[in-house]
């Protein structure tokens, strides 16, 4: 299984600071990488497929980078409605795995 | 409007049984490989099981194998998850999802659409 290892797991920010999450694979996975938004109380919600690609109505303050074992979310100004848990997951092989999580909080 | 709806989630005693269904409208269920996924209470995300177009293709995680069941009715444009052998550790909520593909490459897909869940409590 791919092992999926996310960090921050919290975070405090501020309004319009840059935001920086990292999610590390046990293995290459292609750029077989994506992201996903969860605010208490709802579902997941797709930001970034492909590891870089951005999903049809999510504001471009968000975007993915990386490649091989090492992938970034990057929120270029964070927003008072950006408060919410960030997942990673791969896409590459099963079975699917996801990271953690990283809990986004606005000061 | 594009959505998907469970239904099903409830109070089952170890050992017991439950059939989940998800109700796809908006959208031509028939051309979409469907997922579920699922959430322990206050935990992260945890993927279950997988199916093709056609049902011709299934895949489980290792932890549902044997126990758990995913199809679909593509007449009914509804998914269904039936799971037996119920284990303290399934209780959590059932998210039934849609996978789009992207452009590069068979790996390149992701969970695009999500209902709101239900939830299945595994207790005596």
């Amino acid at each position: 299984d791919i092992q999926m290892t996310q960090s921050p797991s919290s975070l405090s920010a501020s309004v319009g600071d840059r935001v920086t999450i990292t999610c590390r694979t046990s293995q290459s996975i292609t750029r077989y990488f994506n992201w996903y938004q969860q605010k208490p109380g709802e579902a997941p919600k797709v930001l970034i497929y492909g590891a870089s690609s951005l999903q049809s109505g999510v504001p471009s303050r968000f975007s993915g980078s990386g490649s091989g074992t090492v992938y970034t979310l990057t929120i270029s100004s964070l927003q008072p409605e950006d408060s919410a848990t960030y997942y990673c997951q791969q896409s590459h092989s099963l079975p699917i795995t996801f990271g953690q999580g990283t809990r986004l909080e606005i000061k | 409007e594009v959505q998907l709806v469970e239904s099903g989630g409830d109070l089952v005693q170890p050992g017991g049984s439950l059939r989940l269904s998800c109700a796809a409208s908006g959208f031509t269920f028939s051309s979409y490989w469907m997922s579920w996924v699922r959430q322990a209470p206050g935990k992260g995300l945890e993927w279950v099981a997988n199916i093709k177009q056609d049902g011709s293709e299934k895949y489980y995680v290792d932890s549902v194998k044997g126990r758990f069941t995913i199809s679909r009715d593509n007449a009914k444009s509804s998914l269904y998850l039936q799971m037996n052998s119920l284990r303290a550790e399934d209780t959590a909520v059932y998210y039934c999802a849609r996978i789009d593909f992207g452009a590069s490459g068979p790996g390149d897909w992701y969970f695009a659409l999500w209902g709101r869940g239900t939830l299945v409590t595994v207790s005596s």
